[in-house]
């Protein structure tokens, strides 16, 4: 398994503004994920963040609104951007280990008001 | 693309009964995962299944990877209070991300 910590817990940030969400594993992992779960609702990929390479997004996810960073293999960081109320929402970063088992992290919970 | 169903949605239980929810697909998948959510928390993987059949168990949860493929099941036994929570089930083909499930919210009566 993995322990992943994710910084800040939760946010209460103002529209047009932009949040930066830290995400650490305590292990080196190839590939982390972003994940976006809004209230009451299912975890929907926004992108792929592989050390070394771009971020792959799902569709109806760009980078100009989520840019991803993956600077080594035990750290990303997804920022959202220009922040709207409809970006208000539970950022949840996850890792894969081993054969296909995914863990994932506390989750940011973000207010946009 | 691919889409997963869990039912049921929602359950209410007593304490001490045992549990049992499933999910389906359309396509079949070559690994199914169960997770647990509780309120402000991130989910938790609680079984992984590998192989058509295949019958797993973690203490009172036991899942199975159902022979088509297409679906799989989770079961709790003797519930108890703190086995409220939302539970998740994610497929995955090969090659491809995982989807998840609408999840199932369990809550327990004492």
């Amino acid at each position: 398994s993995a322990v992943i910590s994710q910084k800040p817990s939760r946010d209460i940030c103002q529209r047009g503004t932009s949040l930066t969400i830290q995400c650490q594993v305590d292990s080196q992992v190839t590939m982390m994920f972003w994940y976006r779960q809004q209230p009451g609702q299912s975890l929907t990929l926004i992108a792929t963040a592989n050390q070394g390479s771009e971020a792959t997004y799902e569709s109806g996810f760009v980078i100009d609104k989520f840019p991803i960073s993956r600077p080594n293999l035990t750290f990303s960081t997804l920022t959202v951007s220009n922040m709207s109320p409809e970006d208000s929402s539970i950022y949840l970063c996850s890792v894969e280990i081993g054969d296909n088992e995914q863990y994932f992290g506390p989750g940011t919970r973000l207010t946009v008001t | 693309g691919q889409q997963l169903n869990q039912s049921p949605q929602s359950m209410f239980i007593q304490e001490g009964e045992d549990v049992s929810m499933n999910c389906t697909s359309s396509s079949i998948f070559n690994t199914w995962l169960w997770y647990k959510q509780d309120p402000g928390e991130g989910p938790v993987l609680l079984i992984a299944l590998y192989k058509a059949g295949e019958l797993t168990s973690n203490g009172r949860l036991t899942a199975q990877f159902g022979i088509t493929r297409k679906d799989s099941f989770l079961n709790i036994s003797a519930s108890i209070p703190s086995d409220v929570g939302i539970y998740f089930c994610a497929g995955r083909r090969y090659g491809q991300n995982f989807v998840f499930g609408p999840g199932t919210r369990l809550s327990v009566l004492p």
